[in-house]
């Protein structure tokens, strides 16, 4: 059971828009920056945002990133096939004083 | 190009030792914090381990403290993994990835491809 917290699925229609989110407490997501990392099926994880809501070059804007209190969340617009994936969020921990990962979020493009 | 490549993978029997190594290209590897993710298949992302680009500062994962130690040789751009007491729960894809910033703070920008590691008898 990871201290962060994310839906284990999400699916919606092309075209259309969804959002993950991403729940955490006052010594993750509450002190610390989110990253989202995209994972194709059978491949290594990507980096999608940063600092909670920057994108690394390469990373259309459908992809967005924002960060309230101890909650974050990625949200895509324009959906696309193959954004089907799976979607981790990630914050360092300071009780931990490590990484925690996002359980995990397998999005299904209906 | 920006790569990294994982090594050292297999198959080991349980309390045994192992060591990963992961090799770095096509960027400053003194200049980057550098971290071990593992992910059992099928399974989320679980972070092992992280050290500072001069390799003065570790952190790692509570399940694997004490029995892993994460160290890198900035003359040969090598990260390595080397875990013992091995246990089946170790079981898992390893992936090394470059951290954004020195100190292991930042996010992870380039990720190797894995490499998988059983414990089993």
């Amino acid at each position: 059971q990871s201290v962060v917290t994310q839906p284990p699925s999400a699916s919606e229609a092309p075209g259309r828009s969804v959002t993950i989110s991403c729940s955490g407490s006052s010594s993750n997501i509450g002190r610390n920056a989110v990253d989202w990392y995209q994972q194709l099926p059978g491949t290594a994880p990507n980096l999608l945002i940063y600092n909670s809501n920057e994108r690394p070059s390469g990373v259309p804007d459908r992809f967005s990133g924002s960060k309230s209190g101890t909650s974050a969340s990625l949200a895509i617009s324009g959906l696309q096939p193959e954004d089907e994936a799976d979607y981790y969020c990630a914050t360092w921990d300071d009780s931990l004083n490590g990484w925690v990962f996002g359980g995990g979020t397998k999005l299904t493009v209906l | 190009q920006v790569q990294l490549v994982e090594s050292g993978g297999g198959v080991v029997q349980p309390g045994r030792s192992l060591r990963l190594s992961c090799a770095a290209s096509g960027f400053t590897f003194r200049s980057y914090g550098m971290h071990w993710v593992r992910q059992v298949p099928g399974k989320g992302l679980e972070w092992v381990a992280v050290i500072s680009n001069d390799g003065s500062n570790t952190h790692y994962g509570n399940s694997v403290k004490g029995r892993f130690t994460i160290s890198r040789d900035n003359f040969k751009n090598t990260l390595s993994l080397q875990m013992t007491s091995l246990r089946p729960e170790d079981t898992a894809v390893y992936y090394c990835a470059k951290d954004g910033g020195w100190s292991g703070y930042d996010f992870k920008d380039v990720w190797g491809q894995g490499t998988m590691v059983t414990v089993s008898s």
